[in-house]
């Protein structure tokens, strides 16, 4: 079945950019029915979503985020990256990658299935 | 503060039946029959419960439903059991600026 895993380092200086890539197996990410997302979760708190990607590129990120973020594709490798810059201890959380399903013609982005098992990013000196 | 909004947590005995409530506005919930749940054990990752406000993915159990009236989205377990006792969290379509949101989530115990 379909899988994802992140790998990325697990601890990151304050100010500088925080690089996460996220490996799918067990099917391909050219999907035309799926984007690919991350979402966050600061210890002890609740989720917050990041951003998606489509296999052809196009993005999609959290206004409250979208200045420092960049999410990539590389269908070759059947992988996704985030980059996220100038973090602060405020970023630590554990991310997390998931397959976001859309709905319909439209494109509304509908439900996040399945996710990795996450990665914890500590931001700190 | 999360744009959508749960009780902090709720409780039941087993074999009772639970609500957790996920409220939002005309510009999320109220406007798109697009809100799924999540189950979170500690450590480890969100588990998609229900899609769509009220569709199960295939291997969850019935006794998890969902439904929605106006700007509240509501997720109901029947017959708990122990073995529910985790975080859940709502999550909806949110339009084309916003995207994606997620209610702050809710802790339930099984006494």
């Amino acid at each position: 079945q379909l899988q994802l895993q992140e790998s990325g380092p697990g601890l990151v200086k304050p100010s500088e950019t925080l690089s996460l890539t996220c490996t799918v197996s067990g099917g391909s990410i050219s999907s035309s029915s799926y984007y690919w997302g991350w979402i966050r979760q600061p210890p002890g708190k609740g989720l917050e979503w990041i951003g998606s990607i489509y296999y052809s590129g196009s993005t999609y990120y959290n206004p409250s985020l979208k200045s420092r973020v960049t999410i990539s594709v590389d269908t070759s490798k059947n992988q996704f990256s985030l980059k996220l810059s100038s973090v602060t201890a405020a970023d630590t959380a554990v991310y997390y990658c998931a397959r976001l399903a859309i709905f319909g013609v439209v494109s509304y982005f509908n439900w996040f299935d399945p996710w990795g098992q996450g990665t914890l990013v500590t931001v700190s000196s | 503060q999360s744009a959508l909004t749960q009780p902090a947590s709720v409780s039941g005995s087993p074999g009772q039946s639970i609500t957790i409530s996920c409220t939002g506005t005309s510009s999320d919930v109220g406007s798109y029959n697009l809100v799924s749940w999540y189950q979170q054990h500690p450590g480890k990752a969100p588990k998609l419960m229900i899609y769509e406000g009220s569709k199960r993915p295939s291997g969850v159990s019935n006794r998890f439903s969902g439904s929605k009236s106006g700007n509240t989205a509501s997720l109901t377990i029947s017959g708990l059991q122990a073995e529910d006792e985790a975080d859940y969290y709502c999550c909806s379509y949110a339009g084309s600026s916003t995207y994606v949101v997620f209610g702050g989530g809710t802790k339930l115990t099984v006494l």
